[in-house]
């Protein structure tokens, strides 16, 4: 079975921190992505990576930036943390052009 | 804009009724089409894919999908739905020689005992 791990399930910050959410797959996976979960809005593609120190931008990039130095490991920076930066993040992989599979989310409040 | 529409957000259901969720796209080449759920408390989860061949697609839990490709549509269907099926239904659709997947909004799906 595919195993897709969060470092995290919930997380609260304050504004202005750096926040680093990780995410790690255990299947040698080409791809990464990381996604923000809002009610209504469904998924929203925030960057993925199809190869090691590889990353292209999603839908809403602006005000993450991410980070992949091994294959396994796929991690999203919140360079200065806002409130509207408050949501569940999910982190998939996959093997193009299959389905992705996803981790258990992180939810992240910013106060 | 390119996209992919779910046209129901809430659905309220008893056991026993027969389900159709609704999901339209707007790409106009070849496609690779999924549903994924989402149950309380729980990762999203793969429910059925269609990438070629017959257009009826059977999945986990008794769910198929159909694609009609003159319609744009991918629609979710199960016959008679259970309290367990409570959950939350994603299409999304893979573009043809793009690795990303574009996700609808969700239906909220909710069986009443």
């Amino acid at each position: 079975d595919v195993k897709v791990t969060q470092s995290s399930r919930y997380l609260v910050k304050r504004t202005g921190e750096k926040v680093f959410l990780e995410c790690v797959q255990d299947m040698d996976h080409e791809n990464m992505f990381w996604y923000r979960q809002d009610p209504g809005l469904g998924l929203r593609l925030i960057y993925f990576s199809y190869d090691v120190k590889m990353k292209e931008k999603g839908d809403i990039p602006e005000g993450y930036s991410v980070s992949r130095e091994k294959k396994e490991r796929f991690s999203l920076i919140l360079e200065s943390a806002s409130t509207n930066q408050t949501s569940m993040y999910l982190c998939a992989s996959s093997l193009f052009p299959y389905e992705q599979y996803f981790g258990p989310g992180t939810r992240l409040t910013v106060t | 804009a390119q996209s992919v529409s779910q046209h129901n957000h809430h659905v309220i259901l008893s056991e026993a009724a027969s389900l159709e969720l609704g999901c339209n796209y707007s790409y106009g080449g070849t496609v690779n089409l999924f549903w994924y759920v989402q149950y309380p408390g729980q990762h999203l989860q793969l429910l059925l894919k269609y990438f070629s061949g017959d257009p009826l697609v059977k999945g986990i839990k008794g769910f198929e999908a159909e694609f009609i490709k003159s319609k744009f549509s991918f629609n979710l269907r199960k016959p008679s739905v259970q309290w367990s099926d409570t959950a939350e239904y994603f299409c999304a659709v893979n573009p043809e020689y793009g690795n990303k997947l574009v996700f609808g909004a969700g239906t909220i799906l909710r069986v009443k005992s």
